[in-house]
């Protein structure tokens, strides 16, 4: 089961900000905030994440809460081709035998308007 | 960075029919490998990962089975395909506390 709440839709205009939030009130000590998007048909591609300090990349920004317990990916200038699909995913820095648990939820739909 | 080949890009097979999806990695060295398999309007499902040749590990019974004969090669097959076997197969790579690489997928239909 995914770890994280997110919103099932949001809109933002072309040009403007946009804050999509991602609630993980469970999340331990030892595990990053990771965002990824999947545009229609296309594998996810992976956008940022962090521990516990905000993050800045050339894709966007990542807010982490004090506690840890939410977090915001920023767009900073939304374009027509961040229409997506964005996940916010928890995971431990280590997780033991290799595997991978990258447990997608339904994710937020972004689209952006003209 | 890495590159995840996946191909075919679309399939359409029949019912009972055999299947064999082949991803390949390029730009790392003894990576993790993953099959994912999202249905329509759903997240995606995690349903093989490998930590090295020959080792192949699954999260859920299925009509599928995976192989990795060479270090970045994953291949996922079936003998008999089943309706419910349709959906987007992804292959990923990734490592401890790196980022992972999805491929461009295969949307298989059965029919």
């Amino acid at each position: 089961d995914a770890k994280t709440t997110q919103p099932t839709s949001m809109d933002c205009a072309e040009g403007r900000a946009a804050n999509l939030p991602c609630n993980h009130s469970t999340i331990s000590g030892n595990e990053y905030v990771y965002w990824y998007r999947q545009i229609h048909s296309q594998g996810p591609q992976y956008i940022i994440h962090g521990l516990k300090n905000n993050e800045t990349n050339e894709m966007a920004s990542l807010i982490i809460t004090e506690d840890r317990k939410s977090s915001t990916l920023i767009l900073p200038h939304a374009t027509l081709r961040d229409t997506a699909v964005y996940y916010c995913i928890v995971r431990p820095a280590y997780s033991g035998a290799g595997s991978y648990q990258l447990t997608f939820g339904k994710g937020t739909k972004l689209s952006v308007i003209p | 960075s890495q590159t995840i080949h996946q191909w075919p890009a679309t399939l359409v097979q029949p019912v009972g029919s055999p299947l064999s999806l082949e991803c390949t990695v390029e730009g790392t060295s003894n990576p993790n490998l993953y099959w994912y398999r999202q249905a329509a309007g759903r997240g995606l499902q995690l349903l093989f990962y490998s930590v090295g040749i020959g080792q192949i590990s699954s999260e859920v019974p299925q009509n599928l089975s995976a192989s990795r004969p060479q270090d970045r090669q994953f291949i996922l097959s079936s003998k008999k395909l089943l309706l419910s076997d349709s959906g987007f197969y992804l292959c990923a790579s990734g490592k401890v506390r790196t980022e992972a690489f999805f491929g461009q997928g295969t949307r298989l239909t059965v029919v």
